[in-house]
């Protein structure tokens, strides 16, 4: 199946200040990007759906002002996490759709441990 | 919301085959049925997926009822390597449609 990579795979930051995370589809294109989070023994949780060149549309309820969604090129989407508090500790984890001709198909990263002291 | 129950846990002995249950009573004509696993701190796998046939891949079958209102995925022959927790998803929307996580089936397979 495709690739999709995150960097970094965790980070720790103190409360106050911002965090970047990468996600990059490595050997497919992908037009649409999504961001989920996912906290400890919970199922993920859908944050926001990005497509290449336009603005990232937001689940309610999540902050869109607090994660930047940037999603610039075929290939990387970026979240950041702005003045990062503890209660944004999670696991974020992001997933790329292929719209190649095997279809929809959706592929998702690793993952980042984020940890906000 | 989620469209899928499934029991919040199972146990499977290695090397027998783990059955899955899934129930989808309210799914619709178009909409596709998923599966995905994700292992401990890891990004979710994807297994499978169909919408009114049998599927089988090199990982999984997926064998959906006729209705459609239940399905089951099953692993032929556990290992211990497929200790995780599975979701089955009903990705509403065709096949652009967002994928929305239940609680999934935390599968344990012992030894």
């Amino acid at each position: 199946g495709a690739v999709v990579s995150q960097h970094p795979s965790w980070v720790i930051c103190k409360s106050g200040t911002s965090v970047k995370i990468e996600c990059r589809s490595l050997d497919f294109q992908a037009t649409t990007m999504f961001w989920y989070r996912q906290f400890p023994k919970q199922s993920l949780m859908l944050m926001a759906t990005s497509n290449e060149g336009s603005k990232a549309t937001y689940e309610q309820g999540v902050e869109k002002d607090k994660f930047l969604i940037n999603h610039a090129s075929l290939t990387l989407s970026t979240l950041t996490v702005t003045s990062a508090h503890p209660e944004d500790s999670s696991f974020y984890i992001c997933s790329a759709r292929d719209q190649g001709l095997a279809g929809y198909e959706q592929y998702f990263g690793p993952g980042t441990r984020l940890t906000v002291t | 919301d989620a469209k899928t129950t499934q029991p919040t846990s199972m146990d499977c002995a290695e090397g027998r085959a783990a059955n899955l249950p899934c129930n989808h009573s309210t799914i619709s004509g178009n909409e596709y049925v998923y599966w995905y696993r994700q292992i401990h701190s890891q990004g979710p796998q994807y297994i499978i997926h169909g919408l009114k046939n049998n599927e089988t891949n090199e990982m999984a079958s997926l064998i959906i009822t006729e209705d459609r209102k239940s399905s089951t995925l099953i692993l032929p022959h556990a290992t211990l390597r497929d200790t995780a927790v599975y979701y089955c998803i009903v990705r509403v929307g065709g096949s652009q449609g967002n994928l929305i996580f239940g609680k999934g089936t935390k599968l344990s397979v012992k030894p």
